[in-house]
């Protein structure tokens, strides 16, 4: 248990679905960040929050909208999304950004 | 543009073999370099390096940067079926993102 903890683990979503991850985290730390990872491909970054504030957005298609309402807690909202958005994502927080980051379980995340 | 490379890409030993994963980068503004487990789902960290030439030690794995040469490794030895798992390497630069490498697919057979 690394003291991120995200829900649900696993999720199957039609394509005109609404859904919401949930991440939350235990550590007292000021900055969180979701990730998107897809078989056989390097860790992605989608978003950053540091004291909740969306410092980072990596050319995310705007089908996905992240939510951060304190520094413990991080959404990441899903609407009319595509099979190839089908991946595990994770959630993950740091101390401040550019310290080590720890994880959450991921959401395995499958599109159809 | 910025990038990692893990090598190999996958790697398959006999329990008790000593391994060497590989972690070489390009990176602007490089501030640290950091290693993760994966096993199933959640990457647990492992080291972080800032510092050539030292080495950090826990347990069986060790690790090093050379940041003359641009790369890390990651020694794992007497290994045991346990270390069976993707190895991450990720490196800190510019607006302290984190560039992460594809990984390494560790297999240890008994």
């Amino acid at each position: 248990e690394t003291g991120v903890t995200q829900t649900p683990r696993h999720l199957v979503m039609g394509m005109t679905n609404k859904k919401s991850l949930k991440c939350e985290q235990h550590l007292g730390h000021n900055a969180m960040y979701w990730y998107k990872q897809s078989a056989k491909k390097p860790l992605e970054l989608m978003f950053v929050y540091s004291l909740e504030e969306r410092v980072e957005n990596n050319s995310v298609p705007s089908r996905f909208s992240p939510e951060c309402p304190n520094s413990s807690h991080l959404f990441l909202h899903l609407h009319t999304l595509q099979p190839e958005d089908s991946a595990l994502y994770l959630c993950a927080s740091s101390r401040d950004r550019g310290w080590e980051a720890f994880f959450g379980q991921g959401t395995r995340l499958t599109v159809v | 543009e910025d990038k990692v490379v893990q090598s190999p890409l996958s790697l398959v030993v006999h329990e008790g073999d000593t391994v060497t994963l590989n972690c070489s980068y390009e990176v602007t503004n490089f501030r640290s370099l950091l290693w993760y487990k994966q096993e199933k789902k959640a990457p647990t960290f492992l080291f972080m390096l800032t510092s050539s030439g030292i080495e950090k030690k826990s347990g069986r794995l060790s690790s090093i940067l050379d940041k003359k040469e641009l790369f890390s490794i990651l020694n794992i030895t007497a290994t045991q079926t346990g270390d069976s798992a993707v190895y991450l390497c990720a490196v800190g630069g510019s607006n302290y993102q984190l560039i992460w490498g594809a990984g390494t697919k560790l297999i240890i057979k008994p």
